[in-house]
């Protein structure tokens, strides 16, 4: 199975800041990346699909990047509404399907 | 609206089975693989099975194969998950979601989701 690492775990930030996320494969996954925001109790929410494909309907500071084993999210200006935490998953090799383990983007 | 409504969560004891639902409504349903993801509390999510639009491709999770089962009515736009041998461990809240159509070609990223339904096994 494909391991995903995320880090860090969590973190402390302002409104305004830019913030980053890295998420790393245990082997090659080429761009088979995606990104989803889940707030508390909540279902997650799909933000990046293809590692940088943004989708429909999600605000222009979100970004993603990176391929074969390392990828990142960014939040270019952080909003109050962007604290939440946040998942990475690769759909490049199954069974299994596999996420990170989540990074929480808390208000400093 | 895309939607997807799951249902049939509740309280089973050890042992006992369950069986999830997931109606689907303002997509093309049978165009698209669909699957089951859980997140127990205060954890991460772990995907749980995944079936392709005509069925013909089915998958589990290690942890659930052997005591669970997908499957999808497409008359129906309907997906269930028949949960049996129910452990602690299965407690969590239990989403469906759509995979993704691009041309011919289906992906096994999350859109839509549903609200989740929450599964607790426990004495």
């Amino acid at each position: 199975a494909i391991r995903m690492t995320q880090s860090p775990s969590s973190f402390s930030a302002s409104t305004g800041d830019r913030v980053t996320i890295t998420c790393r494969a245990s082997q090659g996954i080429s761009s088979y990346l995606a990104w989803y925001q889940q707030k508390p109790g909540k279902a997650p929410k799909l933000l990046i699909y293809a590692a940088s494909t943004l989708q429909s309907g999600v605000p222009s500071r979100f970004s993603g990047s990176g391929s074969g084993t390392d990828f990142t999210l960014t939040i270019s200006c952080l909003q109050s509404e962007d604290f939440a935490t946040y998942y990475c998953q690769q759909y490049y090799s199954y069974p299994p399907l596999t996420f990170g383990g989540g990074t929480k983007v808390e208000i400093k | 609206e895309v939607q997807l409504v799951e249902s049939g969560g509740g309280l089973v004891k050890p042992g006992g089975s369950l069986r999830l639902s997931c109606a689907a409504s303002g997509f093309t349903f049978s165009s698209y693989s669909m699957n089951w993801v859980r997140q127990a509390p205060g954890k991460g999510l772990e995907w749980v099975s995944s079936i392709s639009s005509s069925s013909s491709y089915i998958y589990y999770a290690d942890s659930v194969k052997g005591r669970f089962t997908i499957s999808r009515d497409n008359a129906k736009n309907s997906l269930y998950l028949q949960m049996n041998s129910l452990r602690a461990e299965d407690t969590a809240v239990y989403y469906c979601a759509s995979g993704a159509r691009v041309w011919a070609a289906e992906y096994n990223w999350f859109d839509p989701w549903g609200q989740g339904t929450l599964v607790t096994v426990s004495s």
